[in-house]
């Protein structure tokens, strides 16, 4: 089991927000970062550090965090942001990494 | 820009050992600061860590996983590699190698993927 927690499925209406959010004792004490995978690929990072964005994510992107959640927002969803999201962090013992168990996110 | 390749078996045998290596280009494993990392993903499930090693050669492992996995460095070839010992079919999954910074767990490079079965 994973030490973050996902929602599995998030479904939002194109050019809409949507948030997708995660779960963990450890985000109180360590950032996340969040990928996009879409299918046969790999994954991408678009948010490390809270709120940065590599070169090439676009702005629409950005994250957050509040006590023991980050949160990832896609402001003016697009079609091929239809993807699975995860989110990852460090574990409550800081030595090991963890992922969320992904969230499926649909553009309807 | 670095890039990262997996290379290795598609098919491995229940009870031996799976082998894959990640060849690193556009810059040099012994470059301060990073930790080169596997991480899998089991057919329609999510992602799973399975541990890394840091340029110094320390090694972290999924506790999961602790007692089979073997994560090593080739500094001569530029490669890390990965050993699961004592597969069985629960190991049959897409196998990615990738690159963390310092905080260990911001993975910007990753390659693309191999795909490896446990089936005798």
């Amino acid at each position: 089991s994973s030490e973050l927690t996902q929602d599995p499925a998030v479904s939002v209406a194109l050019g809409q927000t949507v948030r997708i959010t995660c779960q963990g004792d450890s985000l109180r004490s360590y950032y996340a970062s969040w990928y996009q995978q879409k299918p046969g690929q790999a994954p991408v990072l678009v948010i490390y550090a809270k709120n940065n964005r590599p070169s090439g994510i676009p702005d629409r992107f950005s994250g957050s965090s509040s006590g023991n959640t980050a949160s990832l927002t896609i402001t003016g969803t697009q079609a091929e942001d239809e993807a699975d999201y995860y989110c990852n962090s460090r574990d409550s013992s800081g030595n090991h990494v963890v992922f969320g168990g992904g969230t499926k996110l649909t553009v309807l | 820009q670095v890039q990262l390749q997996e290379s290795g078996p598609g098919l491995v045998k229940p009870s031996q050992t799976l082998p894959l290596t990640c060849t690193v280009s556009g810059g040099s494993i012994s470059s301060g600061g990073y930790y080169w990392t596997w991480i899998r993903q089991h057919p329609g499930k999510g992602l799973e860590w399975i541990g890394n090693i840091y340029y110094s050669g320390s090694t972290y492992y999924n506790p999961s996983l602790k007692s089979r996995v073997t994560i090593s460095l080739d500094m001569s070839k530029n490669q890390f590699s990965l050993k699961l010992g004592s597969v069985t079919a629960a190991d049959t999954a897409v196998y990615f190698c990738a690159r963390a910074g310092t905080d260990g767990y911001n993975f910007a490079y990753w390659g693309q993927g191999t795909l490896v079965a446990v089936s005798s």
